[in-house]
């Protein structure tokens, strides 16, 4: 069965600093990877997402992806976060055929002032 | 631009009791889906539709049921209602299988 990892449920870092979260999938097809980001009390909102081409995408409010298709991982990234970044982070993937999206278990960021 | 609705935003059920969960989009989208977000433990998907008249179960549908009669409408039905249903609801809807999904805003459920 297909799965999504996420490594890290909780990251704490302070403003300006730099924040790299990692996702890997297990599926030996072709994929589209997505993130999404959910702020507190809120619904979930696409960050970014990969079908092809370029392996870095670039998303909202600052982050990108790289997508490295030998280690099966599509890391989130950005270089200086800030307070207002305090949120969920999940990453997604589905494939043709498969009719849905399987999330990771997502990364709960706090961003200290 | 209302996108994906989701209503009641919040509610508190007896054991035991009935609800649907009512969810639109107005994207005319072919796909939609339900989900279920517990802490820790990430979005499971409970039922999804990939067109009118058309559904299928996802990693978690015990206790639930759903129908789509219309393109835009995928409720979702909780027949017995129990604490183990307490959770964050979504419904998401998506062009196709493969493509980004859109949320609503999610309806809160404790089960009592």
């Amino acid at each position: 069965a297909q799965s999504v990892s996420q490594h890290n449920h909780h990251v704490i870092l302070s403003e300006a600093a730099s924040l790299e979260l990692g996702c890997n999938y297990s599926y030996g097809g072709t994929v589209n990877l997505f993130w999404y980001v959910q702020y507190p009390g809120q619904h979930l909102q696409l960050l970014l997402k990969y079908f092809s081409g370029d392996p870095l995408v670039k998303g909202i409010k600052g982050f990108e992806a790289e997508f490295i298709k030998s280690k099966f991982s599509f890391n989130l990234r950005k270089p200086s976060v800030q307070w207002s970044d305090t949120a969920e982070y999940f990453c997604a993937v589905n494939a043709h055929g498969w009719g849905k999206l399987q999330f990771g278990a997502g990364t709960q960021v706090v961003v200290t002032p | 631009n209302a996108g994906v609705t989701q209503t009641p935003k919040f509610r508190i059920l007896k054991i035991g009791q009935s609800m649907t969960l009512q969810c639109a989009q107005d994207m005319n989208h072919n796909y939609m889906y339900w989900y279920r977000q517990d802490p820790g433990m990430g979005l499971k998907l409970i039922y999804y539709s990939v067109g009118a008249g058309i559904t299928d179960k996802g990693e978690v549908p015990n206790g639930y049921n759903v129908s789509r009669s219309t393109t835009e409408d995928f409720p979702l039905r909780l027949e017995l209602a129990a604490p183990s249903q307490t959770s964050v609801y979504f419904c998401a809807s998506s062009y196709s299988g493969d493509t980004e999904a859109f949320f609503g805003q999610g309806t809160r459920l404790t089960v009592v």
